[in-house]
């Protein structure tokens, strides 16, 4: 089993609608979580950090469930700028792990 | 406050040289992380490095491969003999301590082995 694992899409959605990712971890010792976009083979960008009571950031909101081990992503309002892959993080002591990432196509 | 720097952005190789990348932290980050992206795979952990020690290196090859972060200068990763399938972005990323805090990356180095 991966220790992070995400379904890597594509999600295709028209402009303006709401997507949601979901991505679960493995090992239940993880301290932090993180979600990261990457463009393009970019490197990646933070986006946002998930707490455990849950936070938002403009159209985007992350929340964490410790005892079902998942994490998730909501973005609303998509614009055509938010496609992009969507990376999962997990930081238990020590190293980043990431999924796979979740590819996001906006369509006009 | 300059962010993570990597160098080369790219890099050439023939089968059989050596390759080194550099990666410098940003300021006041003394944790680095290295990771591999091959074309149309996600991103593969290879070493966590604090200042002058490797804290957790079981992401990279046992041969050919190795990486250091010293005192004074940049860390970095250095492959020998590299072979067609050591060709992909390596990206570097630093964090202020090990844990809880977010980490930046650079804009990687892609490397080529031809």
């Amino acid at each position: 089993r991966k220790e992070v694992e995400q379904d890597p899409g594509p999600f295709n959605v028209p402009e303006g609608a709401t997507v949601a990712f979901n991505c679960t971890y493995s090992n239940s010792a993880s301290q932090s979580f993180f979600w990261y976009r990457q463009d393009c083979r970019k490197e990646p960008k933070l986006l946002m950090s998930v707490y455990s009571s849950g936070n938002e950031d403009g159209r985007f909101t992350a929340q964490l469930n410790r005892a079902s081990q998942y994490i998730s992503l909501l973005i609303r309002d998509s614009k055509l700028s938010d496609s992009a892959t969507y990376l999962c993080v997990v930081h238990p002591r020590g190293k980043l792990i990431f999924g796979q990432g979740t590819t996001l196509q906006v369509k006009p | 406050n300059a962010g993570v720097m990597q160098n080369p952005r790219h890099l050439v190789r023939r089968r059989g040289q050596e390759a080194r990348l550099r990666c410098s932290p940003m300021k006041g980050h003394s944790h680095v992380y290295w990771y591999r992206q091959l074309p149309e795979e996600g991103l593969k952990f290879m070493v966590y490095l604090q200042k002058e020690n490797i804290i957790d290196e079981s992401g990279m090859p046992k041969e050919r491969f190795s990486a250091e972060f010293p005192k004074e200068g940049p860390s970095i990763l250095r492959i020998q003999q590299v072979v067609r399938g050591d060709s992909a972005a390596y990206f570097c990323a630093s964090s202020q301590t090990g844990q809880n805090t977010e980490a930046f990356f650079g804009q990687g180095t892609r490397l080529t082995v031809v």
